[in-house]
């Protein structure tokens, strides 16, 4: 069966501080692969996803940037944090085509 | 951007009673799925609804989906305090790959 791992749980980080948040999928081959943030009690905001190895498509500019080196490794990484990158990060996986997304137990980041 | 927005934001009722949460959405898509989240976990996927399905059954869930009017319904019969979450309504469009999730209602079953 699938799984998906994501780490850290937690993380606190200064600002200005680099980051950089791992994302792995096992049991299956060239899924998309996704990562959102959700500020407290809010949504999900979609930040970048990627249909397969060293493509990316991003959706919101902002200091993150994401990198898939490998077919089921997600990579969330900023060269210098801003207070504003606080929340909750999301990693998540689907299999090519239209089924639904299989998330991981997220990331709640602080930045202080 | 947000595709879709969940209403009401939140939803309190008492065990037993019936649970709806609406879903309306901006473009086009090709399905509409919708998700659980317990607080400070991942979310869990519920049900898949196509572009050209009207409604859908799996359990205790019921999806509604009209394109003509971008909005869709999410009925939880006999609720249980365990159905206290979170749920939220994710569309794609532009293509499979995509997909955005709307702003969530927050469900409280009380016991």
């Amino acid at each position: 069966s699938q799984t998906i791992h994501q780490w850290p749980a937690t993380l606190v980080q200064p600002v200005g501080s680099p980051l950089s948040l791992e994302c792995t999928v096992e049991g299956t081959s060239n899924p998309n692969l996704y990562w959102y943030r959700q500020a407290a009690g809010r949504g999900l905001q979609l930040l970048f996803y990627s249909v397969g190895i060293g493509q990316i498509s991003s959706e919101v500019p902002q200091n993150l940037s994401a990198s898939r080196p490998q077919d089921r490794q997600f990579i969330l990484s900023s060269k210098k944090l801003l207070l504003s990158d606080s929340g909750f990060y999301l990693c998540a996986w689907s299999p090519q085509g239209d089924s639904p997304l299989h998330f991981g137990n997220g990331t709640r980041l602080t930045v202080t | 951007s947000q595709q879709g927005e969940e209403d009401p934001q939140a939803l309190s009722i008492q065990e037993g009673e019936n649970a709806t949460m609406n879903c309306s959405y901006k473009t086009s898509i090709n399905n509409l799925q919708w998700y659980r989240q317990n607080s400070g976990r991942g979310l869990v996927h519920l049900i898949l609804i196509r572009s050209n399905e009207r409604e859908k059954h799996s359990g205790r869930l019921r999806v509604t989906l009209d394109t003509s009017k971008k909005s869709s319904s999410l009925l939880i019969t006999a609720s249980r305090a365990a159905d206290t979450a979170s749920y939220f309504c994710a569309t794609d469009s532009g293509g499979y790959q995509k997909v955005t999730f709307g702003t969530g209602t927050k469900l409280q079953v009380i016991p």
